[in-house]
């Protein structure tokens, strides 16, 4: 298995470009995340998904979108990108079912972002 | 709204000793889930340790050891013989139960271990 893995590793964008952060897992997983991160801070919620088709805001979901068609797949896309969206970016993903193990977060290797 | 505080910005150790990593947490959830995940310099997030808020015995893996202290709200990592490959980001992250919460963790700010030779 690979798990969960995120394209692309690095990316620099111009304000008021846009892009889509990729991100899969091939572990058959219900529920999926993006968490972003900035320096010397933890990660915090953008959008989640319980299922393919299902998706709600998380804590900091302004100047972002999501889709889930599958349950492999979920693409982060962000829209006239801003230098506040300068961060790091992880995707994860659990099974969703009920008890600790299936609680437990499988993140991606991260994407830093640069707007400039 | 949950919170988790990480109290220690940065921590030191040297090579074999034993360090105690402080976090705590609130909430008004009796049922819930405490993790401690590890961020080396490659951005890679990695569980240590796990454990759940209805067990009393804390959690253990190798080296690696929580005191989960309920009423306190407080769960701490405990990491003994210390290794230069421990020398990481760590953060405390709490899910609330089953049913009770979306399922994302919330995670404290780091704490940044440096391990000397």
């Amino acid at each position: 298995n690979a798990g969960v893995t995120q394209t692309p590793k690095f990316r620099i964008l111009k304000i008021g470009q846009s892009m889509t952060l990729q991100c899969a897992q091939d572990m058959n997983h219900n529920y999926m995340y993006w968490y972003r991160q900035d320096p010397g801070m933890g990660l915090k919620l953008i959008y989640y998904s319980v299922g393919a088709g299902i998706t709600d805001k998380g804590e900091v979901p302004n100047g972002y979108n999501v889709s889930r068609s599958t349950t492999e797949d979920f693409p982060l896309r962000l829209e006239l990108a801003a230098p506040s969206q300068t961060s790091v970016y992880f995707c994860a993903s659990s099974r969703g079912d009920e008890g600790i193990f299936s609680y437990e977060q499988y993140f991606g290797p991260g994407t830093r972002l640069t707007v400039t | 709204a949950q919170t988790v505080t990480q109290s220690q910005p940065e921590m030191s150790v040297q090579e074999a000793e034993t360090v105690t990593l402080s976090c705590t947490y609130d909430t008004s959830e009796s049922d819930y889930y405490l993790f401690w995940y590890k961020q080396p310099p490659s951005r890679q997030m990695i569980l240590v340790i796990r454990q759940e808020a209805y067990k009393q015995q804390n959690a253990t893996e190798n080296r690696f050891s929580v005191n989960f202290q309920k009423a306190a709200k407080s769960f701490s990592l405990k990491i003994s013989d210390s290794q230069l490959g421990d020398a990481a980001m760590y953060f405390c992250a709490y899910r609330g139960g089953y049913g009770g919460s979306q399922g994302n963790l919330i995670f404290g700010k780091g704490t940044k271990l440096s391990v000397k030779p």
